[in-house]
Parts: C-alpha cells; structure tokens; sequence
C-alpha cells in the first residue's frame, strides 16, 4: 500500500541555514507527490507537487524538492531559512485507479527558525 | 472566489450531542474528502466521494457518516459525539489526481 514518512517531527534551524525536510513514500506505481504547508490556525496550501514530469521541481516562496526513484525520497529544501517558515509541512502521496484517488499524509514536520 | 467552503469554522460540543459539518465547492469538482487533523497523527481521511452519489471509508470512518448532498455538497455528520473527536476536520475537493483543494477547517471541541 502507498505511504508517505516524515522523519522528524520537529526541526529546528537557524534564520538563513538550509531548510531539509524529508519524506520517504512507497508506492507500487510512479506517485504523485505533494508537499503543504499549514501556518497555525490556518489551513493547508500547496507548496509543490511532482506530477512525473521534471524530477527538480520547485515551489513558492523558494522551496524546492527533488524526487528520487531510487532512494524513494521526495525531500523538501530551502537553501536560507526565514523567519516567516515557521510551519508545519505535510508530505503527501495521491493513491488510486480509475478516478477513485486520495490522498494519504504523513504525520508532519514542524519547523521552527531561530533567529 | 471559487474555492471549498466549510461551516462552521468553530463548535464545541457536549458528549453525546449530533451535528452536521457543512462542506461545498464551486469549482465542479467530481471528487470530495473529509480529514481530521491531530497533533503528531497529520491529516487521516474519514470519508471521501469519488463522484455524486458515492461515499467510500478511509481511514478513521467510525463515529461519522457523510452525505454528498450533490455534486457541490459533501456533509459530515457525528450522531453521538465523544472526546475523541475533538479535532480539527478539513473538506477537500478534486478533479484530479494531483488537484486537492482545501476548505479552512472547522475546529471542533467535544466535552
């Protein structure tokens, strides 16, 4: 069955250090895979989503997350962090056939920035 | 704007009281999800509706059922609400299998 895991639930870096954040997946087929971010009390927006086009793909607000087949791996980078990151961010892999698709999350990454 | 919008935005409950979470999108979508969101858990989905007049279970069904009203409506309903659905329930809405679109949520609080 498709799956996505977060290592980390919690990161901590400082304001203008590299932002990684990793998410594994296993699926059968090629995914579709998708990272969100949640600001608090706020719902959930796309960041990116890799469609098995280009395996680089790259988001809003300077984030970017390369897909690797062979290490089932969909990470997601910053090269400087900024203040206004601080977020939970959700990895999420589409399932399905035939029209009948959902989503399955992982558990989260909150990422705080240190100034 | 086009988009999910979800009703209402806060409740509290008492145990053992019903209520329906309201859910509907203006963008033609076939497909419609309901999530619940707890720390440390992320989002599981409790039901979805590939297209009007369908509803499957997902992950976490027990204590809800879902009514796809029509092709713009999907409702949630808890019949008896306990604690343990105090959380925070997203409705989605698709037309693909990489288009989600998220409503922004309505915090529930069971006493």
């Amino acid at each position: 069955a498709q799956s996505v895991t977060q290592l980390g639930s919690h990161v901590s870096v400082s304001e203008g250090a590299l932002v990684l954040l990793r998410c594994n997946y296993s699926s059968s087929v090629p995914p579709y895979l998708f990272w969100y971010v949640q600001y608090p009390n706020q719902g959930l927006q796309l960041l990116l989503k890799y469609t098995s086009a280009a395996t680089l793909v790259k988001g809003i607000n300077g984030f970017e997350a390369e897909f690797k087949k062979s290490e089932t791996s969909f990470h997601l980078t910053k090269p400087s962090a900024h203040m206004s990151d601080a977020a939970e961010y959700f990895c999420a892999v589409s399932v399905g056939t035939s029209g009948t698709y959902k989503y399955i999350f992982g558990t989260g990454t909150r990422l705080k920035v240190l100034a | 704007n086009a988009g999910v919008t979800q009703t209402p935005k806060f409740q509290v409950l008492k145990t053992g009281q019903s209520m329906t979470l309201q859910c509907a999108q203006d963008m033609n979508h076939n497909s419609m999800y309901w999530y619940r969101q707890d720390p440390g858990m992320g989002l599981r989905l409790i039901y979805y509706s590939a297209s009007e007049g369908t509803t499957d279970k997902g992950e976490v069904p027990n204590g809800y059922n879902v009514s796809r009203l029509n092709k713009r409506e999907f409702s949630l309903r808890l019949e008896s609400a306990a604690p343990s659905q105090t959380s925070v329930y997203f409705c989605a809405s698709s037309d693909r299998e990489y288009g989600y679109t998220f409503g922004s949520g309505t915090r529930l609080t069971v006493v």
